[in-house]
């Protein structure tokens, strides 16, 4: 049981290149979601899903893409990196609709730098 | 519109000392609310979380936070601040429209500086 990983950890971009940002989670988890973090303005979603197969905008979408092919993975695809994107990025999962008291699990952050 | 507002950017506490971190929220149903704690360049820590019941909610490392439903606020406290302490905490409220349960809204953070 490894949680949730999140890779690569540290990431140097260039202005316009795609990168794909990868979440795994080994718990069967059926709600996945990704944040942006940016000093002073704490965790913002970017996007999640409740399932295989379905996903949803959150706060700041534009820019990046996601797809749920599968329960355990939830990768972020970067399309044309702009030096806004440099943040930090989290992932996290949680067991089970319906069910609120299950605790979300984060990933421990992937560094992204873009110049 | 749902969001959790965090009034202080930067607080500063002798060791020792009690804290209390404010938080207010802007839900249209019951939240589900959350406090969690960063330490610089680690990931996120849930510290103590509200569903329902009791309004007062401990957790871990000796915080409590309470509950208040007329304030729609949801403040973190310690009676007692250690050095170790000294980290960013953000408060968080969701589900996102009900249904998402790992889509959360947090609040912009507050950073605690403990002094000796």
């Amino acid at each position: 049981n490894a949680g949730v990983t999140q890779t690569p950890k540290f990431q140097v971009l260039k202005t316009g290149q795609s990168m794909t940002l990868q979440c795994a989670q080994d718990m069967n988890h059926e709600y996945m979601s990704w944040y942006r973090q940016d000093p002073g303005m704490g965790l913002r979603l970017i996007h999640y899903s409740v399932g295989a197969g379905i996903t949803d905008q959150g706060e700041v979408p534009n820019g990046y893409n996601v797809s749920r092919s599968t329960t355990e993975d939830f990768p972020l695809r970067l399309l044309s990196a702009a030096p806004s994107q440099t943040s930090v990025y989290f992932c996290a999962s949680k067991l089970g609709r319906g069910a609120p008291g299950n605790t979300i699990y984060f990933g421990e952050g992937s560094w992204l730098t873009v110049v | 519109a749902q969001s959790v507002t965090q009034p202080d950017i930067h607080i500063t506490v002798s060791e020792g000392a009690s804290l209390e971190l404010r938080c207010n929220y802007s839900y249209g149903a019951t939240p589900y609310l959350f406090w969690y704690v960063q330490s610089p360049g680690q990931g996120l820590q849930l510290l103590l979380k509200y569903f329902s019941g009791d309004t007062l909610v401990q957790g871990i490392k000796g915080f409590e936070a309470e509950f208040k439903r007329s304030q729609s606020s949801f403040n973190l406290r310690k009676p007692s601040v250690h050095w170790s302490d000294a980290a960013e905490y953000f408060c968080a409220v969701g589900p996102l429209n009900n249904q998402a349960g790992t889509a959360l809204i947090f609040g912009k953070g507050t950073t605690l500086s403990v002094s000796s």
